[in-house]
C-alpha cells in the first residue's frame, strides 16, 4: 500500500457528461499529480499541485481541470467526456516539488460509454 | 519535449536468470531517472531510482546504471523469482519551473517461468 487513496476506483459515465476524481496524498506530501493510463498512449503526465498551487502541466486537455486544497487533497475534474477518455487516472504524490519519489495511487478507471 | 524509449516491449526469462531493460531519453537537462514495477489491477510501484551524479545503484538483486552521455539507463534484475513478473516502467524527468514531470517508457512486460 503506497499510502496515496483514490476515489472512485470504478467510473462509468456517459459521453457529454462531468466526474470528478479524487485523491488523498500521503501523509506529508505536499506534491500531488495526475497521470492518465490508456493502451495507446502509456502512462502520460497530466498536472501537478505543490501545497495548494499548480508547478507543472502536461497535455492536459482543456475539458480536464484539477486543484488542490488547503487540505492537500486534490480533485481531478473531467467534463465533456468523450469516448477516448476512457482510461486509467493515476494520482501519485511526493515529499517536495522536484526529482523526489513519487507514489501512485491505485487508480481510478473511467469508462466513458 | 522529452521523449523516452524503452526495450523490449516483452521479455520472458527463466526463473534464477538475469533480465535487462533498457531506456534511452532524448532531453540531456534530465536528471532524474526512476523504474516503477506494475502489476495487473494495481499502481505503479517505485522499484528503484537513479540521478545524474551517480553512475548505478543496487538494491538487493535490483540495479539501475546511467550513461549519461550516451543518454540510456538500464535495470538489471538477477535471479528473477515468478513474482518479479509485471509491467516495468523506466522514466525520466528534469527541473521545469519547479515542478517535475514524469515522462514514461512504454513499459515491458517481464513474465518470469517457472
Amino acid at each position: 500500500d503506497s499510502g496515496v487513496t483514490q476515489t472512485p476506483k470504478h467510473l462509468i459515465t456517459a459521453t457529454g457528461q462531468r466526474v470528478t476524481l479524487r485523491c488523498s496524498p500521503r501523509s506529508g506530501d505536499l506534491s500531488v499529480y495526475w497521470y492518465q493510463q490508456s493502451l495507446d498512449q502509456g502512462l502520460q503526465f497530466l498536472i501537478q499541485y505543490y501545497n495548494g498551487e499548480e508547478r507543472a502541466k502536461g497535455n492536459i486537455l482543456e475539458r480536464f481541470s484539477a486543484q488542490q486544497f488547503p487540505d492537500l487533497h486534490s480533485e481531478l475534474n473531467l467534463s465533456s467526456l468523450e469516448l477516448g477518455d476512457s482510461a486509467l487516472y493515476f494520482c501519485a504524490s511526493s515529499i517536495g516539488q522536484r526529482n523526489t519519489e513519487a507514489f501512485f495511487g491505485q487508480g481510478t478507471r473511467l469508462t466513458v460509454v | 519535449g522529452e521523449n523516452v524509449e524503452q526495450h523490449p516491449s516483452t521479455l520472458s526469462v527463466q526463473e534464477g536468470d538475469s533480465a535487462v531493460i533498457k531506456c534511452t531519453y532524448s532531453d540531456s537537462a534530465s536528471n532524474y531517472f526512476p523504474w516503477y514495477k506494475q502489476e495487473l489491477g494495481k499502481g505503479p510501484q517505485l522499484i528503484i531510482d537513479i540521478r545524474s551524479n551517480v553512475g548505478e545503484k543496487k538494491d538487493q538483486r535490483i540495479a539501475v546504471t546511467l550513461n549519461k552521455t550516451a543518454k540510456h539507463f538500464s535495470l538489471h534484475i538477477t535471479e528473477t523469482q515468478p513474482e518479479d513478473s509485471a509491467v516495468y516502467f523506466c522514466a525520466a524527468s528534469k527541473l521545469t519551473g519547479g515542478g517535475n514531470k514524469l515522462t514514461f517508457g512504454t513499459g515491458t512486460q517481464l513474465k518470469v517461468e517457472l
